[in-house]
C-alpha cells in the first residue's frame, strides 16, 4: 500500500533552516510527482511547490522562491523540503502529497511534520 | 495567486444536504476542470474527496458530489452524517501553481 512517512517535529530559531523528509513506499517512486503543502496553526492549506522525482526538476510557489529547495534521493525513495531564513510565520505543519503526472490532484498525503520557529 | 474563497462555516442536521462554494477566477477555477476537494479532520492529513470537478475516488461515499459553474465550484454533501463533520478545502490548478481555498468548517448539528 502507498505510504508517505515524514520526519519528526522540529523546533528552530529565527533565521535558521529546516529540512523535512518524506519517504515513499508501495509504488514506483520516480513515476509520481511530489508536492509540499503547509498549514499554519488554525489556518488553511498553502501550496509550496512540486518536484519530479524522476528528473529532479522543481517548480516553487512565487512566495517561497529563493527560500525553499526541494530535492530527492532515488536510492531511498525520499524527497526533501528545505526552508531557509525561517521566521515565526513559518511555524506550520508541512505535508508532502503525491500526484500522478497530469491529473492535478493529490491522492496520498504524508502524516505532516510540525515545524515550530521560536526564539 | 490569491486563495480561493470559501464560506467560513456551514452546518446541517443529520440527513440534510449542505453545499460549499469555492470561488476563484478565470485563471484558476474558471480556466481548468481541475478542481479537487479535500476533507480534513482535526490533527489529520487532508483526504481527497473529489477530483476533476466531479469525480469521486474509490471508497468515497456517493453522498459527496462536485460541480462547477464559471469561476465557482461547489461540493455537496447529501444525507449528512456525523463523521462528515470536518474542514473542507477546494483546490484548483492555476497554470503552474496550485491554489487552495480558504477552508470551510462543516458542523453536523
Amino acid at each position: 500500500q502507498v505510504q508517505l512517512v515524514q520526519s519528526g517535529a522540529e523546533v528552530k530559531k529565527p533565521g535558521a533552516s529546516v529540512k523535512v523528509s518524506c519517504k515513499a513506499s508501495g509504488y514506483t517512486f520516480t513515476r509520481y510527482y511530489m508536492h509540499w503543502v503547509r498549514q499554519a496553526p488554525g489556518q488553511g492549506l498553502e501550496w509550496m511547490g512540486i518536484i519530479n522525482p524522476s528528473a529532479g526538476n522543481t517548480n516553487y510557489a512565487q512566495k517561497f522562491q529563493g527560500r525553499v529547495t526541494m530535492t530527492r534521493d532515488t536510492s531511498t525513495s525520499t524527497v526533501y523540503m528545505e526552508l531557509s531564513s525561517l521566521r515565526s510565520e513559518d511555524t506550520a505543519v508541512y505535508y508532502c502529497a503525491r500526484e500522478t503526472p497530469g491529473v492535478s490532484y493529490f491522492d496520498y498525503w504524508g502524516q505532516g511534520t510540525l515545524v515550530t520557529v521560536s526564539s | 495567486q490569491s486563495a480561493l474563497t470559501q464560506p467560513r462555516s456551514v452546518s446541517g442536521s443529520p440527513g440534510q444536504s449542505v453545499t460549499i462554494s469555492c470561488t476563484g477566477t478565470s485563471s484558476d477555477v474558471g480556466g481548468y476542470n481541475y478542481v479537487s476537494w479535500y476533507q480534513q479532520h482535526p490533527g489529520k492529513a487532508p483526504k481527497l474527496m473529489i477530483y476533476d470537478v466531479s469525480k469521486r475516488p474509490s471508497g468515497v461515499p456517493d453522498r459527496f458530489s462536485g460541480s462547477k459553474s464559471g469561476n465557482t465550484a461547489s461540493l455537496t454533501i447529501s444525507g449528512l452524517q456525523a463523521e462528515d463533520e470536518a474542514d473542507y478545502y477546494c483546490c484548483s490548478y492555476a497554470g503552474s501553481p496550485y491554489v487552495f481555498g480558504t477552508g470551510t468548517k462543516v458542523t453536523v448539528l
